[in-house]
Parts: structure tokens; sequence; C-alpha cells
């Protein structure tokens, strides 16, 4: 079953913009890692952060954790049209079944 | 260091049959996890292996079995496949050693099934 849930599905903004998504997730976590995909390729992980992190900076993505309302948030300034991906945040709940996925945002950039 | 590699990239195959998917995890990495992606389910986790031993393992049923090698490298089996099987099979290496939390998990490309 899903654990993650991202929000929104779907995100078209133009270039140069921020880009916000958010995943909300349902039991305790050791962390939740963000992912990007690029058409139905291979997953590229961007960051993970841990359940006692609150913030995490990489380049242009920022992600915030609050364990309170079991949601997160990715965000990604100055976008460009390489950002052009579905991006997907998985959780690892300390239990034995791997890490779950959420069903994934997908974000268009427009040039 | 090279990535983790698939193969092989794409497979047709008719229901009923069975098929073998190989996954070379970077060097030194010694977990391999393995998920089904698909359009409907999502990514979901089919099985993890440490050190030749299947550590995790997903809600799928038995025709879906794995194995690791010595070496580290992993295959997958899929026996009596169904349409329901045709997915994207990725296949993840990590650093992870023997106790959790899991690290950061590097995909391959994935393996492309389509079932007839």
């Amino acid at each position: 079953s899903q654990q993650g849930e991202e929000d929104p599905q779907a995100l078209s903004i133009q270039e140069g913009e921020n880009a916000t998504m958010n995943c909300s997730y349902k039991t305790s976590i050791n962390n939740l890692q963000w992912y990007r995909q690029n058409s139905g390729r291979g997953l590229v992980h961007l960051i993970l952060i841990r359940s006692n992190e609150r913030e995490k900076h990489s380049g242009r993505l920022r992600v915030t954790l609050d364990t309170s309302k079991k949601s997160s948030s990715l965000l990604i300034t100055a976008s460009r049209a390489a950002d052009t991906a579905s991006y997907f945040c998985a959780t690892d709940d300390g239990g034995a079944d791997g890490l779950t996925f959420g069903k994934g945002t997908h974000l268009i950039i427009q040039p | 260091k090279a990535g983790v590699t698939q193969t092989p990239r794409y497979l047709i195959k008719t229901r009923g049959q069975q098929v073998t998917l190989s996954c070379s995890p970077i060097s030194g990495h010694r977990s391999v996890s393995w998920y089904q992606q698909t359009p409907g389910q999502g990514l979901q986790f089919l099985f993890e292996y440490f050190s030749e031993t299947q550590r995790n393992k997903g809600n799928f049923p038995g025709r879906f079995s794995g194995r690791q090698f010595s070496n580290s490298r992993s295959e997958m089996n899929v026996s009596t496949l169904e349409l329901g099987d045709s997915a994207l099979y990725l296949c993840a290496s990590s650093l992870k050693g023997l106790v959790r939390p899991y690290n950061e998990q590097f995909f391959g490309p994935g393996t492309r099934l389509t079932v007839l």
C-alpha cells in the first residue's frame, strides 16, 4: 500500500519560477527521501532527511519535514526545463517493506 | 564508478511463460532491492537482498522470487506470467549495512516487461 501521497499530482509552471510539491505519510518514519524520475527511466536520489531534521538544502532544492503533521515538502527554486520529471517521496518506516513510495508529482517546466 | 546496470532493458513475453531479470549493483554495494512500477499501483517494493540473503519481502505472490550471488549481483524471476505483470522493474543498490535505516538508493534504468 502507498505510504506517501504527493500533492499535487501534476504541476505546470514557467521556467524560472519556483515549484513546490508536498508529501504526506501515515506512520512514523526513520527518514524520508525524494527521488526524480525522467520519463519511465530509473529514479535518481535527490535528498534524504532524517526524522530528527526539520530542513535540508541541496543546491536549488529545499526539503522540509514536519513529523507532527507527517508531511514533507520539496521546493525547487529557479526551475529549468531540465527539471521536467516526476518527483517521488519515499519513506523508511523501519518495517520490512523497503522504501514506500508515493504516486508522485509530475512537474512540467514550460520554457 | 559504474552505476547500477539492468539487463535486459526490454522484454516481451506471453502469458504463462517465465522471465529472469538481472541486476548488477554499484561496486561495493551489498544491498540490492527490487521494485515494480505500474501506472496503477505506482512503485511497489518486491524484495531486498543483503549478502546473498533475502532480508525483506513485499506483498507479492510466490511467483515472484529472487536471489543474490556472492558478487552481490541479483536476479529476479517471475514464473507463470500474467498480463498484470507488465511493468517497469527497477533494481536499486545501496551502502546500507546490517542495521537500518535505509541510506539513499541508487537505481538502475529498469527492465520494461510486457506480457502479451
